[in-house]
């Protein structure tokens, strides 16, 4: 338990739904991350949220739309996806960057997202 | 943009000490080096964070030599459920995650 929470865990949707992965923490921290992570491959960072303002969009294709209404919560919302979208999908939280470090990251779960 | 170059496995037998060289000849002053561990269809898990020299927790030890361009994560007996990927991290801000390197123990 690493105090994020995401949900769902799995999830299964086809190409023309609108779901929304959602993520929650109350760790008291201002930073928070969604990252994409294919089978076998790297974690890919998708966005960065710091006090709610959105500072890092890595060139994500906007049917993948992020929603961060305060410092404990952060949705990803998605539409019309494609099957090569299918990934696992994990959240995190840092208190943020701290002068000249990281501070240490927390990850959820993750979502296993299939589109069918 | 600070780079981090890992080998992409190591295979290892339970009771070794194994050691994970990351490096990062781009890194900038302000920069920190951190290490996560990441088990198969999990997040991953913050290991340890430095800034030169050795820094040592109750799981592993960070080796940084003194012109940073380089950093070694020591796990001391490893066992089976020392499996994993680890990855060195060395931008602050963005957590970007490089190919990291995929740890094997053998029984």
């Amino acid at each position: 338990e690493t105090g994020v929470t995401q949900t769902p865990r799995h999830l299964v949707m086809g190409m023309t739904n609108k779901k929304s992965l959602k993520c929650e923490q109350h760790l008291g921290h201002n930073a928070m991350y969604w990252y994409k992570q294919s089978a076998k491959k790297p974690l890919e960072l998708m966005f960065v949220y710091n006090f709610k303002e959105q500072t890092e969009n890595n060139s994500v294709p906007s049917r993948f739309s992020p929603e961060c209404p305060n410092s404990s919560h952060l949705f990803l919302h998605l539409h019309t996806l494609q099957p090569e979208d299918s990934a696992l999908y994990l959240c995190a939280s840092s208190q943020g960057t701290s002068g000249q470090r990281n501070t240490e990251a927390f990850f959820g779960q993750g979502t296993r997202l299939t589109v069918v | 943009l600070a780079k981090t170059t890992q080998p992409i496995s190591m295979d290892s037998y339970e009771g070794q000490e194994v050691n994970i060289t990351c490096s990062h000849n781009n890194i900038a002053t302000n920069d920190y080096i951190t290490w996560y561990q990441q088990f198969p269809s999990q997040g991953p898990r913050f290991i340890i964070q430095g800034y030169k020299t050795k820094v040592t927790n109750e799981v592993a030890s960070l080796f940084i030599p003194a012109d940073r361009k380089s950093s070694t994560l020591s796990l001391p007996r490893v066992s089976l459920s020392d499996t994993a990927v680890y990855y060195c991290l060395v931008e602050i801000g963005k957590l970007i995650f490089g190919t990291g390197t995929r740890l094997q123990v053998f029984p």
